[in-house]
């Protein structure tokens, strides 16, 4: 079983759209989750830190569930610069992040 | 620009050569970690600094591999004996570790190397 697992996607949705990723993480010792945004060929970038009691970043929420391991993205109004893969991240001891192989969405007008 | 910086960008070899890679952190952060990112793949961890030491290295780094922080400022990264399968995308981050729970880490831009 991966360390953390991601649906590949990808995700194609028109301008505007709300989108949903999933995400779940293997080792309950995890203490810090976050997700980053990567563009093709280009380095990742840390979109939001993921906190127990959710957060929300513009149109970005994001959701942790420690019982069921499972850390979620909502994208609202999605923009065509919304276009990238989407790396979910779990961090144990504050050490190496160990990421998902990351999700897809392309945005179109 | 004051983020993480990595050089060179590109870096094409072959098979057998020895290369080296150099990353230059976010100045005031301590922590530096080296990372390899296939396509397809999400990046996988392969060594760590505080300061100037060395405190992890993952299995992937085989004896091929060296990494230095001599410093405790840049470091380097050192593949020798290149093989095919060490082409990949080398990403260098750095965090400021004044907390063990979140451990917020900044990317580089990356070298790409292709060993033929």
């Amino acid at each position: 079983r991966k360390e953390v697992e991601q649906d590949p996607g990808p995700f194609n949705v028109p301008e505007g759209a709300t989108v949903a990723f999933n995400c779940t993480y293997s080792n309950s010792a995890s203490q810090s989750f976050f997700w980053y945004r990567q563009d093709c060929r280009k380095e990742p970038k840390l979109l939001m830190s993921v906190y127990s009691s959710g957060n929300e970043d513009g149109r970005f929420t994001a959701q942790l569930n420690r019982a069921s391991q499972y850390i979620s993205l909502l994208i609202r109004d999605s923009k065509l610069s919304d276009s990238a893969t989407y790396l979910c991240v779990v961090n144990q001891a504050g050490t190496a992040l160990i990421f998902g192989k990351g999700t897809t969405l392309s945005v179109s007008s | 620009d004051t983020g993480v910086s990595q050089d060179p960008r590109h870096k094409i070899t072959k098979r057998g050569q020895n290369v080296t890679f150099r990353c230059d952190p976010i100045s005031e952060h301590n922590r530096l970690y080296w990372y390899r990112q296939t396509l397809g793949q999400g990046p996988e961890f392969l060594t760590y600094f505080q300061n100037e030491a060395q405190l992890e290295k993952s299995r992937l780094l085989s004896d091929r591999f060296s990494a230095e922080r001599p410093k405790g400022s840049f470091s380097t990264l050192e593949i020798q004996r290149t093989e095919q399968g060490d082409s990949a995308m080398y990403l260098c981050a750095s965090s400021l570790a004044t907390s063990l729970r979140y451990n917020e880490q900044f990317f580089g831009p990356g070298t790409r190397l292709t060993v033929l």
